[in-house]
């Protein structure tokens, strides 16, 4: 079955180390979302990408980077520079038919110690 | 930008009770999306609709496009539904905005 692969579902790195987040789907699907939960507040939208080799910062961008190189991966590096990396983060990816066929990922829980 | 708002925030209701969450907001949509996430985090897609109402086993959502609203039911209300509910709409560019989530709690 078609759908979004997040792993790990849970991942505890030291501060001051990157880490990158995986996102893997086998849907064909043209674009791919990353966004940030943080307690008591809606989901945030961190990069998206529509098309291969091309992506957009969201709202809270500051501290992450991402890459497209292949239509089925977009992964989201946490950086050092991001001040507050503890979160839940959500991948998502979409046919682009103006909010239908969007599909989740499960999502990845980052603990920063 | 759409703004999405949900109530209530918190609900905690007895085994078998009839359970609604509402969602509104303020740009028309295509479609809207309910999402139910357990305690260990992990996010499941429950519907889209984009009119009238959808159905999966205890689950209800309706969507009224006129009153920029739609409703969350479930029926004969278990333990196992207790979970973060969250509904997302489309806001540009295909990116969608989320809703604050309401969670839920039944108590057996």
């Amino acid at each position: 079955d078609g759908g979004i692969t997040q792993s790990p579902k849970y991942l505890f790195r030291k501060e001051g180390q990157n880490v990158t987040l995986s996102c893997e789907q086998n849907l064909n699907h043209d674009a791919m979302y990353w966004y940030r939960q943080d307690p008591g507040q809606g989901l945030r939208l961190i990069y998206y990408s529509q098309i291969v080799n091309d992506f957009q910062k969201g709202d809270i961008a500051e501290g992450y980077s991402v890459s497209r190189e292949k239509k089925e991966s977009f992964p989201l590096t946490v950086t050092s520079a991001q001040k507050n990396p503890t979160a839940f983060y959500l991948c998502a990816s979409t046919v682009g038919h103006r909010g239908y066929g969007y599909t989740f990922g499960s999502g990845t829980r980052l603990t920063v110690v | 930008k759409n703004e999405v708002e949900q109530s209530p925030q918190n609900l905690t209701a007895q085994e078998g009770e009839f359970i609604t969450i509402n969602c509104s907001y303020s740009v028309g949509i295509s479609a809207l999306h309910w999402l139910q996430q357990h305690p260990g985090g992990g996010i499941v897609s429950l519907f889209m609709l984009s009119s009238g109402k959808k159905k999966h086993g205890r689950l209800i959502a309706t969507i009224n496009i006129q009153e920029k609203h739609s409703s969350l039911h479930i029926t004969a209300s278990h333990p196992r539904d207790s979970a973060v509910y969250i509904c997302a709409v489309p806001s540009g560019n295909e990116k969608l905005t989320f809703g604050t989530g309401t969670r839920l709690t039944i108590i057996p």
